[in-house]
């Protein structure tokens, strides 16, 4: 069973508009949430993070907000431009249960961006 | 439908032993990859198999990491001798397409003391 669920296998965004990647978890044990994007060949390079103290952390055109009750976040890319093509993970971790470099990721979702 | 699973989960050892960490890929999947998280939040690609061939080793640090997947199933990667930058943690993903729908691991890991 799927702890960490990217329901959206693709999603193709006009640039300059917004782009809005979607991610559920199930393990209410999770307190530590983390997007990476990643090209072919290249591991997950890591984009921005959010303890589950916070429900919004903000990085540039990177947004990701928390809701925790709903055991959903999302990332939010705005503008969203050609360079930002690529397949996004969501990945979960229960920090403060001592898995500090333990992962659980997502299946990914693959944002295309269109001129 | 299984997932990818890694064994050992965690592993201990000492400066100049050696370890061998396990991956088994989703079912059908000819596409196997290692990725190390080594401190902080970045992941680096290790290599990429395709079916039982290395595709692409380019990310292997050294001659000390050995990675093998006779038959075209499970993969392992062999630390012989270990030492201590080799601690992080180690994972696996599988796909069905090269670069398609990449299937992550729980990761396995590595503490060399």
């Amino acid at each position: 069973d799927q702890q960490v669920k990217q329901n959206s296998p693709s999603l193709s965004v006009q640039e300059g508009r917004i782009s809005i990647l979607n991610c559920d978890y199930t393990n209410s044990m999770f307190d530590y949430f983390l997007w990476y994007k990643k090209y072919p060949a290249e591991g997950p390079t890591f984009l921005i993070s959010i303890s589950s103290i916070k429900d919004k952390n903000e990085d540039g055109r990177f947004t990701v907000f928390l809701n925790k009750s709903a055991k959903h976040l999302s990332l939010h890319i705005v503008p969203s431009q050609p360079g930002d093509s690529a397949v996004y993970f969501c990945a979960a971790s229960a920090e403060s249960g001592g898995g500090a470099d333990g992962l659980t990721f997502g299946k990914g979702t693959h944002l295309i961006i269109q001129p | 439908e299984a997932g990818v699973t890694q064994f050992p989960s965690h592993s201990v050892i000492e400066k100049g032993q050696t370890v061998t960490l396990r991956c088994d890929p989703i079912s059908g999947h000819d596409n196997l990859y290692w990725y190390r998280r080594v401190m902080g939040k970045e992941i680096k690609f290790l290599l990429h198999f395709v079916k039982e061939s290395k595709q692409d080793e380019s990310g292997m640090p050294n001659n000390r990491f050995l990675a093998e997947r006779t038959g075209g199933t499970y993969s392992t990667l062999k630390v012989q001798p270990a030492e201590l930058e080799d601690s992080g943690v180690y994972f696996c993903a599988s796909s069905y397409q090269t670069y398609s729908e990449e299937f992550f691991g729980p990761g396995t890991r590595l503490t060399v003391l």
